[in-house]
């Protein structure tokens, strides 16, 4: 079983649509959750992170993470074309200084106008 | 724009041969990682440099190296080249007391 699981779709939607991300894990050590957008042939651009169960919410993005369910989503609201990337999930155990991270493969969003 | 830079931007080259990709991290930050995405293995870690040190290995080649010299910025030396290795090659860095990383834009290495 790999570490880090992320269906790689393509997911599409059209425009204004909600849509749900999400990856499992299987690391009960991993705290700290990230999750990344990255445009094609671009270099991964951090969109939120979290060190806690619950939810973040950042403008039309909520992060959410369960540790009970090894479970990690990426909510986004009223979906733009801009939209359009690839999502990765990223995580670590924290080890001030030494975390690394553990990427999952990335989902491929669609946004259709 | 991360604030972290990346030379060259494209890189195409002979298997057996040996390349050099430069980083420069942010302002200020002292952790620099180095990562290699292909379309199969997603995103790897490779190696991971704080202050001039070597902190923490991934799943480097003995054929990579990687160094970071006292300005900070560093270096990834890949050697024998084989058509296996071309893929994107990612340096991030992190401030300090941070695990947030930043990522620069990539150098696209081709082996033919």
């Amino acid at each position: 079983q790999k570490e880090v699981e992320q269906d790689p779709g393509p997911l599409s939607v059209p425009e204004g649509a909600i849509v749900s991300l999400n990856c499992t894990y299987s690391n009960s050590a991993f705290q700290y959750f990230m999750w990344y957008r990255q445009y094609s042939r671009k270099g991964p651009e951090l969109l939120m992170y979290t060190y806690s169960s619950g939810n973040k919410e950042d403008g039309r993005f909520t992060a959410q993470v369960d540790k009970s369910s090894k479970y990690i989503s990426l909510f986004i609201r009223d979906s733009q074309p801009s939209d359009s990337a690839t999502y990765l999930c990223a995580m670590s155990v924290i080890v001030p200084g030494y975390s690394t991270l553990t990427f999952g493969k990335g989902t491929m969003l669609l946004v259709s106008p | 724009d991360s604030g972290v830079t990346q030379t060259p931007k494209h890189l195409i080259t002979a298997t057996g041969q040996r390349v050099t990709l430069r980083c420069s991290p942010r302002s200020g930050d002292l952790s620099v990682y180095w990562y290699q995405q292909s379309l199969d293995q997603g995103l790897q870690f490779l190696i991971q440099y704080y202050n001039g040190e070597e902190r923490a290995k991934g799943n480097i080649l003995e054929r990579f190296s990687a160094q970071q010299f006292p300005d900070l910025h560093s270096e990834l030396n890949l050697s024998s080249l084989e058509l296996g290795d071309s893929a994107l090659y990612f340096c991030a860095s992190s401030p300090q007391g941070s695990d947030t990383q930043y990522f620069g834009p990539g150098t696209r290495l081709t082996v033919l």
